[in-house]
């Protein structure tokens, strides 16, 4: 079956621009991640959508930051007014319930 | 708060060497760990996991872990590495209501030929 898919794979941006970034989960996973792997942080953990229940957003860094999680499958990561100290592979991930969290490919942004 | 830890930022071995990556864990209570790996260019895949039961778990190519309550551990461990292991490897563990993973740093392995 196919996996966690993510699109753009690479986006190049200019300070001060929004983008978004897709994740397209795991067909009837239930359970969607954000996490941001950077040089300085490491992977680090940013929103989780389970179900229709109300996201955990704890993990946002900025009011900058927001995602939202369509009909309990797609998800759109956006971010505002980026920063350089944006830039990072930005990853997805998906699981069926309380499992095991399948990641996507990442989406590397590099904002200028 | 709920933290993991990978003390080895960077482990060389030549081919055949055994392998023991460390990892450790803060958590109270019920704790889920899990061991991923990241080959060069691909994206993160899952190495083996633990939930309960045998504190020995085995996973995908030769490799396996030991939960160690009493030490907070649970060190990737591989008898015989190959070149094809080189790759960054991160310990990461979830607990309690928590769904999120936490992650450890990584460690990088390079296998020599």
């Amino acid at each position: 079956g196919a996996g966690v898919s993510q699109s753009p794979s690479n986006k190049v941006t200019e300070k001060g621009k929004d983008v978004e970034l897709r994740c397209d989960p795991i067909s009837g996973h239930t359970a969607l991640y954000w996490y941001r792997q950077s040089l300085g942080q490491g992977l680090e953990f940013l929103i989780y959508f389970q179900g229709n229940s109300a996201p955990d957003k704890s993990g946002l860094p900025s009011d900058r930051f927001s995602a939202e999680r369509t009909g309990g499958s797609v998800s759109t990561l956006t971010i505002q007014r980026t920063q350089q100290e944006d830039s990072a592979v930005y990853l997805c991930a998906s699981s069926s319930g309380w499992e095991t969290q399948y990641f996507g490919p990442g989406t590397r942004l590099l904002v200028l | 708060a709920q933290s993991v830890s990978q003390h080895n930022h960077h482990v060389i071995l030549s081919e055949a060497a055994s392998l023991e990556l460390g990892c450790n864990y803060s958590y109270g209570g019920t704790v889920n760990l899990f061991w991923y790996v990241q080959y060069p260019g691909q994206h993160l895949q899952l190495l083996l996991k633990y939930f309960s039961g045998d504190p020995l778990v085995k996973g995908i190519k030769g490799f396996e872990a030991e939960f160690i309550k009493s030490k907070f551990s649970f060190n990737l461990r591989k008898p015989s590495v190959q070149w094809s292991d080189t790759a960054e490897y991160f310990c990461a563990g979830v607990s309690g209501s928590a769904r999120q993973l936490t992650f450890g740093s990584g460690t990088q392995l390079t296998v020599l030929p």
